[in-house]
C-alpha cells in the first residue's frame, strides 16, 4: 500500500526551530515530488513548498521562501519540512502529498498531517 | 498570483445533485484537480485533469471543464458526501495553486 506516514504534533514556543517528516513507503521514493501544504485553523489549503525526491531540487511559494526549507533523505525516504524560527502565525496543520512531475494527475496521496502548535 | 475562485458554501439534499464551481482566467488550458476534505482528514483525490476519477472513487463523482469555469458534479448525493471541496490548478508562475474551497451541507 502506498502511503505517507507524517511525524507527531508538535508545541513549540515562539523562536524555536522544528523539523517534521513525511516517509514514503509502498513505492519507489524518488521517483516523485513531494510537496508541503498548509492549513491555517478553520481555513483553506495553500501550497507552500515542493521537491524532486530524485534530486533534491526544490521550489517555494513565495509566501513562504525564506521562512521554511524542505529536504529530503533518499536513504530513508524521508521528506522534511524545517523552519528556523517559529511564529504564532505558523501554528497550523501540515500536509505533505506526493504528485509527479506531470501536473496532470494531481496529489494522489496524502500524509495525514502534521498539528503545529506555536504558542508562548 | 494565479487565483482560482469558489463559492464558499453550498446546501443539497441527499438523492440530488451538487454542482461545485471553479472559476480561474484560461482555466480551459490547464488540468483541473478536486480534493475532498472531511472534518479531521487529509484531502482525498476525487477528480483529476477535468474529469477522471481515480480508482475507489464512486461513479457519482464526475467533473467539467468549459472556458473559465471547471465544475465538479456530485450526483444523488449521500449524507457522507458532506465535506469541504477544493478545486487546484498548476500555474507556471504560481506553481500550485487551491482554491478558497467550498463548504458542501447535504440537508
Amino acid at each position: 500500500e502506498v502511503q505517507l506516514e507524517q511525524s507527531g504534533a508538535e508545541v513549540k514556543k515562539p523562536g524555536e526551530s522544528l523539523r517534521i517528516s513525511c516517509k514514503g513507503s509502498g513505492y519507489t521514493f524518488s521517483d516523485y515530488w513531494i510537496s508541503w501544504v498548509r492549513q491555517l485553523p478553520g481555513k483553506g489549503l495553500e501550497w507552500m513548498a515542493r521537491i524532486d525526491a530524485s534530486d533534491s531540487y526544490s521550489l517555494y511559494s513565495p509566501s513562504f521562501e525564506g521562512h521554511v526549507t524542505v529536504s529530503v533523505d533518499r536513504s530513508i525516504n524521508k521528506a522534511y519540512l524545517q523552519w528556523g524560527s517559529l511564529n504564532t502565525s505558523d501554528t497550523a496543520l501540515y500536509f505533505c502529498a506526493r504528485h509527479s512531475v506531470t501536473t496532470s494527475y494531481g496529489m494522489g496521496v496524502w500524509g495525514q498531517g502534521t498539528m503545529v502548535t506555536v504558542s508562548s | 498570483s494565479y487565483v482560482l475562485t469558489q463559492p464558499p458554501s453550498l446546501s443539497v439534499d441527499p438523492g440530488e445533485t451538487a454542482r461545485i464551481s471553479c472559476g480561474g482566467n484560461g482555466l480551459e488550458t490547464r488540468s483541473v484537480h478536486w480534493y475532498q476534505q472531511k472534518p479531521g482528514h487529509a484531502p482525498l483525490l476525487v477528480i483529476y485533469s477535468d474529469r477522471d476519477r481515480p480508482s475507489g472513487v464512486p461513479g457519482r463523482f464526475s467533473g467539467s471543464s468549459s472556458g473559465n469555469t471547471a465544475t465538479l458534479i456530485i450526483s444523488r448525493v449521500e449524507v457522507e458526501d458532506e465535506a469541504d471541496y477544493y478545486c487546484q490548478v498548476y500555474d507556471s508562475s504560481s506553481d500550485w495553486v487551491f482554491g478558497g474551497g467550498t463548504k458542501l451541507t447535504v440537508v
